[in-house]
């Protein structure tokens, strides 16, 4: 079992450019979301999925959209990289009766 | 803003026992008290949840007083790689729907050899 798999580890993007950040999971849990975390904070969430074709915004979204297709996949895309997503982005699964299971990061850099 | 507040940072010696507080005074009847800590810049790792009773596992014990505003997370035998910071998070169970966890600062935990 991979857990949580997150794509690419590192980006540079330029300013006004868009992408997407990949997150799969092998576990079947039917909960995701997504976080970002700012340089010495905590995280804050930006997206989250209770379940194949359902999402919800978090208390960061703006700037970013989310889609679940699938079980497995939840990607995050960027719409227009501005200065201020720079940051470490963070995916996680969960399932009831356990806790969420994060990936390793992305570390996003936007000049 | 965070539901908890936990030091900002502590100290233990290798193989000692850590035990890390947080104070959850206006916690929810439906909210459990979940531990998670991130070592270095790694993703978080979960550790343990609980609603209202004592609860272990294979890397912590959790304490919850009987009044449910603190807790306090026990790892029994603190080695080098339990340097990390600890989160203390409240929030209704994962089984209720999509859990919001919001991570305020957390207490950095640094074993000493």
């Amino acid at each position: 079992n991979a857990g949580v798999t997150q794509t690419p580890k590192f980006q540079v993007l330029k300013t006004g450019q868009s992408m997407t950040l990949q997150c799969a999971q092998d576990m079947n849990h039917e909960y995701m979301s997504w976080y970002r975390q700012d340089p010495g904070m905590g995280l804050r969430l930006i997206h989250y999925s209770v379940g194949a074709g359902i999402t919800d915004q978090g208390e960061v979204p703006n700037g970013y959209n989310v889609s679940r297709s699938t079980t497995e996949d939840f990607p995050l895309r960027l719409l227009s990289a501005a200065p201020s997503q720079t940051s470490v982005y963070f995916c996680a699964a969960g399932r009831g009766d356990y806790g969420y299971t994060f990936g390793s990061g992305t570390r996003l850099t936007v000049v | 803003d965070a539901k908890t507040t936990q030091p900002p940072s502590m100290d233990c010696a290798e193989g000692r026992a850590a035990n890390l507080p947080c104070n959850h005074s206006t916690i929810s009847g439906n909210e459990y008290v979940y531990w998670y800590r991130q070592i270095h810049s790694q993703g978080p790792q979960y550790i343990i949840h609980g609603l209202k009773n004592n609860e272990t596992n294979e890397m912590a014990s959790l304490i919850i007083t009987e009044d449910r505003k603190s807790s306090t997370l026990i790892l029994p035998h603190a080695t080098l790689r339990d340097t990390a910071v600890y989160y203390c998070i409240v929030s209704p169970p994962l089984i209720q729907g999509a859990q919001k966890l919001v991570f305020g600062q957390g207490t950095r935990l640094t074993i000493n050899p």
